[in-house]
């Protein structure tokens, strides 16, 4: 079985632009989380999605942002980029019909911002 | 919203001593707590967790603690061996409603040393 999957691996862009990242979570997954984890710091929750929707989102500005598809696979879009958005983006996935059920993450996408 | 702290931020033991990390929680209402443990370059995978119904939950050299009324919880590992050595996070969320997210503390590096 597939597990979490997340495209691009490595993301270059200069600052403005706008990134997409995306996650293909593990079949059956109706949960996407996205984190950040910035050099040495901790993981920063982003955005919740479950069946289509956005649950709960993090302390983040507005540019931050994404989507869920019928399939369960998500986007996060991060507009005009700034040099502090680098950072390692993980995306995680997890049964929500199941109760406290264990999140299993992808290899992550590594944005850089120049 | 829940607030995860986490010490310490780094941790060195000799092979073969205990290392014990320790997280505090601010909602009462959570009741799920995860430990994952993050290597050099790869994904969090899940080492342990526990539920808020449960005050203790070993497997083989690791335990988890958790103390509801402090709001905190413990790792420990024993018998530590250097491929011990990674960054460790705790979490906690509450399942159901807008909270369902995993809520991260900023991870503490141990550097078990042979």
């Amino acid at each position: 079985e597939a597990g979490v999957t997340q495209s691009p691996t490595h993301l270059i862009k200069t600052r403005g632009q706008q990134a997409t990242l995306r996650c293909s979570p593990i079949s059956g997954h109706t949960s996407v989380y996205w984190y950040q984890q910035a050099l040495g710091l901790g993981l920063q929750f982003l955005l919740w999605y479950d069946e289509g929707e956005e649950r709960n989102r993090g302390n983040f500005p507005p540019r931050f942002s994404g989507r869920q598809f019928p399939n369960y696979s998500s986007e996060l879009n991060v507009n005009a980029l700034e040099l502090e958005d680098s950072a390692l983006y993980l995306c995680a996935s997890s049964d929500a019909t199941v109760l406290n059920t264990e999140a299993f993450f992808g290899q992550g996408t590594r944005l850089t911002v120049v | 919203g829940e607030n995860v702290e986490q010490h310490p931020s780094t941790l060195s033991v000799q092979e073969g001593d205990s290392a014990v990390i320790k997280c505090t929680y601010s909602d009462s209402a959570s009741n799920y707590f995860p430990w994952y443990k993050q290597e050099l370059g790869k994904r969090p995978q899940l080492i342990i967790d526990i539920r808020s119904n449960v005050g203790e939950k070993k497997d083989q050299r690791i335990a988890v603690t958790l103390n509801k009324t402090a709001k905190h919880f413990s790792l420990h590992i024993t018998e530590t061996q250097p491929e011990d050595s990674a960054v460790y996070f705790c979490a906690a969320s509450r399942y159901g409603g807008s909270q369902g997210n995993l809520i991260f503390g900023k991870g503490t590096k141990l550097s078990v040393k042979p």
